[in-house]
C-alpha cells in the first residue's frame, strides 16, 4: 500500500545542534515531495519541495532535504537549529501523475532545549 | 507570493447552527482548493477537494450534505458545517493550488470550530 511514515513522534534537540527529521515512502514510482512546517493552532508553512533534478533541495528558514530514490527517503535536515523552530513537522507526498491530493505522514514534533 | 487566507480564526456556535467558513487565494488564481481536518495531535485528513466551478469530491466518510463546500470563484472557497454538533468541534484548514503552482499547495492559517 502506499504510505509516508515519519518514523520519529517527537524529537528534542538543543538549540545550535544539528537537526535531522525522517521520511519514508512507499510509492511504486517516486513521487513528489514535501516538508511542512505547522506552529501551534497556525495552518502548514512549505519548507521545500522537491520534483526532480539536484535530490539536495534547498527550502527556506535554513532546511535543506536530501531525495534517496534507494532508501525511499526524503529526510529534512538543518545544520544549526533555532528555538523557533520549534514546531510540528509534516513530511507529504504527491503520487507522480495522480493529480495534486496529498498524503501526509504522521508529523513530527521538534521541541529545542535552550 | 502564494498566501492564502481563512475567514474566521476562530468561532463558536450553539449546536445545532451553522457555520461557513472561507478560504481565500489572495495572489494567485486557485483552479484547485483542499479542505482538511485535524485534530489535536494528529496529521491533517483531506475531507474534499474542490475545482473552481465544478462540485466538491468528498473523501470517503466525508457527508457532503453536512459540509457544504463551494468554490465559485478562482480565488474563493467556502466550507458550511451545517447543523453542527460538538462532535465537529476541530481544526479546519484549507489550502489552495493553481497559476504557475499547480503541483503545490499553500495553506491558510486555518480555523478553529467550538460547538457547544
Amino acid at each position: 500500500a502506499q504510505s509516508v511514515t515519519q518514523p520519529d513522534i517527537h524529537i528534542t534537540v538543543s538549540e545550535g545542534a544539528s537537526l535531522e527529521l525522517r521520511c519514508n515512502y512507499s510509492y511504486g514510482a517516486t513521487p513528489y515531495l514535501f516538508w511542512y512546517v505547522q506552529s501551534p493552532g497556525q495552518g502548514l508553512q512549505l519548507l521545500l519541495k522537491y520534483f526532480s533534478g539536484d535530490t539536495l533541495v534547498q527550502g527556506i528558514k535554513g532546511f535543506e532535504a536530501e531525495f534517496k530514490r534507494s532508501q525511499s527517503s526524503f529526510n529534512l535536515r538543518k545544520p544549526s537549529v533555532h528555538w523557533s523552530d520549534a514546531a510540528e513537522y509534516f513530511c507529504a507526498v504527491v503520487p507522480t501523475g495522480g493529480g495534486n491530493k496529498l498524503t501526509f505522514g504522521t508529523g513530527t514534533q521538534l521541541k529545542v532545549e535552550l | 507570493g502564494a498566501v492564502v487566507s481563512q475567514h474566521p480564526s476562530r468561532v463558536i456556535c450553539k449546536s445545532g447552527t451553522s457555520v461557513k467558513i472561507e478560504c481565500r487565494s489572495l495572489d494567485f488564481q486557485a483552479t484547485t482548493m483542499f479542505w482538511y481536518r485535524q485534530f489535536p495531535k494528529q496529521s491533517l485528513m483531506l475531507m474534499a477537494t474542490s475545482n473552481e466551478g465544478s462540485k466538491a469530491t468528498y473523501e470517503q466518510g466525508v457527508e457532503k450534505d453536512k459540509f457544504l463546500i463551494n468554490h465559485a470563484s478562482l480565488t474563493l472557497s467556502t466550507l458550511t458545517v451545517t447543523s453542527a454538533h460538538p462532535e465537529d468541534s476541530s481544526f479546519y484548514i484549507c489550502s489552495a493550488s493553481g497559476g504557475d503552482r499547480p503541483d503545490t499547495q499553500y495553506f491558510g492559517p486555518g480555523t478553529r470550530l467550538t460547538v457547544l
